[in-house]
This record gives C-alpha cells, sequence and structure tokens, in this order.
C-alpha cells in the first residue's frame, strides 16, 4: 500500500496564479478530508467527502477556493487566484468510512510569493 | 463544535525520561481521542487512540489515559528516546459523535529528546 499520495510536494507561485493540489487516497477509504496547516492556526480542516460527494466545506476560507473528487482515487484542491496568506502545507487525509484513525499523505508546501 | 486545547506547547526532556502531553475537550458526546506524531516534512501519522469506554491503553512505550469526568486524556511516552523528537497532536471528534470521522486537533506540543 503506497498510502495517501500527494503532488506537489512543493510549488511556489506567484500572487494572482491558479495552483491545484492532487491527492490519491488509500483505496478502499471512503473519507477524504483536506487539511490546511500554519503555525498560527494549526491544523485546520477545510472540506471532507464520503464516497466523493462533499459533506461539509465550512471550512473552505472563502470562494476561491474550491475541491472536487470526481472518482474514489482523485481529490483535487484548487486556489485561484492565489494570494501570499494562502501560503501554507497543505495535508490530505484518507479513513475508512466513520472511522476517526485518518492516513495522512506527506503535504503540499504552498508558497504563494 | 469540539474545542481542544492542548498542553505544553513545548517539551524538552532528557532521554530515558518520561514525557506528558495532556488535552482538555469541551463535547462531552466526544467518544474517540487519537494521538498523532509529525516529524519534520511528514504528514500527521496516529500512533495510538483511545475510546470512551476504556481509561488506558498501552502500546510500549507509549500510553493514553482518559478521564470522561474531567473531559481531559493524556499522552505517555517512557524511556524517551532522540527519535521520539517531534509534534505530537491530539484530536477529538467534531460535533460529538458524527459518523464521518471529522476530527479537531489540539495546538500541538513539540516534544525534543536530548541524548
Amino acid at each position: 500500500d503506497a498510502g495517501v499520495i500527494q503532488s506537489p510536494r512543493h510549488e511556489v507561485t506567484e500572487m494572482g496564479q491558479e495552483v491545484t493540489l492532487r491527492c490519491k487516497p488509500i483505496s478502499g477509504h471512503n473519507s477524504l478530508f483536506w487539511y490546511r496547516q500554519t503555525m498560527m492556526r494549526g491544523l485546520e480542516l477545510l472540506i471532507y467527502f464520503n464516497n466523493n460527494v462533499p459533506i461539509d466545506d465550512s471550512g473552505m476560507p472563502e470562494d476561491r477556493f474550491s475541491a472536487k473528487m470526481p472518482n474514489a482515487s482523485f481529490s483535487t484542491l484548487k486556489i485561484q487566484p492565489s494570494e501570499p496568506r494562502d501560503s501554507a502545507v497543505y495535508f490530505c487525509a484518507s479513513s475508512p468510512q466513520g472511522f476517526y484513525g485518518y492516513t495522512f499523505g506527506s503535504g503540499t508546501r504552498l508558497t504563494v510569493v | 463544535g469540539e474545542n481542544v486545547e492542548q498542553h505544553p506547547s513545548t517539551l524538552s526532556v532528557q532521554e530515558g525520561d518520561s514525557a506528558v502531553i495532556k488535552c482538555t475537550y469541551s463535547d462531552s458526546a466526544s467518544n474517540y481521542f487519537p494521538w498523532y506524531k509529525q516529524e519534520l516534512g511528514k504528514g500527521p501519522q496516529l500512533i495510538i487512540d483511545i475510546r470512551s469506554n476504556v481509561g488506558e491503553k498501552k502500546d510500549q512505550r507509549i500510553a493514553v489515559t482518559l478521564n470522561k469526568t474531567a473531559k481531559h486524556f493524556s499522552l505517555h511516552i517512557t524511556e524517551t528516546q532522540p527519535e521520539d523528537s517531534a509534534v505530537y497532536f491530539c484530536a477529538a471528534p467534531r460535533g460529538g459523535g458524527t459518523s464521518y470521522g471529522k476530527l479537531t486537533f489540539g495546538q500541538g506540543t513539540i516534544l525534543t529528546v536530548h541524548p
């Protein structure tokens, strides 16, 4: 099992550009979560999916953020347009449905200059 | 929603000593309490968890205790080793015992074990 796979590992972009982060969950896991980690705010839940359906996106900071899960093996988090305050590490995690023991990916470190 | 407070924010110990990290939660309906370890450049990794129907759980040098009345739970690491140095996070379910597995995380504790 390769675990949760995120890409890219690092992303540096200019303010105003579109950024797309990608995630492949563990096969068979029904739930997928996107978290953002910063020193000031810690780990924040942005959105989560259950069986490919977005269940709660109340953590998405604003309309510039969007997430999709077109199938059970792929999800994207898009920021358009990006701003310097979006700089953070973005984690994707997956778990079997109803189980709280997440498996996290290695994260994408996003820097917006 | 759930509020999770974690203390201390930093903890420095000598190799071989014990380390204790404490968390409090606000929602009495919460029924699952995991601990995650995050090493530099990696994602958090689940190291131990406890459900509300037990008061203590051990796994080798790691143990977690739960006090439901006081709404707090603690991580205990005995015989610490340099490789235990990492950031540790506690968590509790958001909105009590929902079925979708949302977690609220504590702010983290930076543990440093000096050789």
